[in-house]
């Protein structure tokens, strides 16, 4: 079946602007997870829900970041007044549940470069 | 605090050799461990997990709770083994993995 899908694949932003990043789970996933990945590093964690339940944003790394997953399938990542250190690779992967069993599965990611 | 180390940022051998890639933990409690692999412009994707104790594509990998590590291990590289690897942990209650900055293992022929 399809995988998780993300859009756009390539983002390329001026500094000062707005950007909406859309993740598609794979269907029936009830945990979806955004995390960034910057040159050269590791994913690092943003963000988590449960359905359309935010419960866990600690991993934001400021209020110009939002996320939303209002219907418990699709997720947007807003980023406000972007800033080169934006600058990475924006991952999305879904869970089929939360738990030890449930392995989470990885989109191919945006590339987000703010000049 | 959770992190994860991976000590090497590149790895070569050549093909037909052992191979190694080094990964250690630091968290308190009783963590999930895992390797995720991602090929040349593909998706990240598990390659395995500790609760599992299996051996995919060849490889396996022991959590040793003593040293906090969780080096992945093949006894025999191929080629279409190069790849960038990275080691994950997952803890206390929490769902999020927390990765390490990956080695690039490269396997020559």
């Amino acid at each position: 079946g399809a995988g998780v899908s993300q859009s756009p694949r390539y983002k390329v932003a001026k500094r000062g602007q707005d950007v909406a990043l859309r993740c598609d789970p794979i269907s029936g996933h009830v945990s979806l997870f955004w995390y960034q990945q910057a040159l050269g590093q590791g994913p690092e964690f943003l963000t988590y829900f449960q359905n359309e339940a935010q419960l866990d944003k600690s991993g934001l790394p400021s209020d110009r970041f939002f996320a939303e997953r209002p219907e418990g399938s699709v997720s947007t990542l807003k980023i406000q007044r972007t800033q080169q250190e934006d600058s990475a690779v924006y991952l999305c992967a879904s869970s089929q549940q939360e738990g030890r069993k449930y392995e989470q599965y990885f989109g191919p990611g945006t590339r987000l470069t703010v000049t | 605090a959770q992190r994860v180390t991976q000590p090497e940022k590149l790895l070569s051998v050549f093909k037909g050799a052992p191979v190694e890639l080094k990964c250690n933990y630091s968290y308190s409690g009783s963590p999930e461990l895992f390797w995720y692999v991602q090929y040349s412009r593909q998706r990240l994707q598990l390659l395995l997990r500790h609760i599992s104790r299996e051996s995919i594509k060849g490889f396996t990998a022991d959590l040793n709770k003593g040293e906090t590590s969780f080096h992945l291990k093949k006894p025999f590289a191929q080629e279409e083994d190069s790849a960038m690897y990275y080691c994950a942990l997952r803890g206390g209650g929490s769902e999020k993995l927390v990765f390490g900055k990956g080695t690039k293992l490269t396997v020559n022929p």
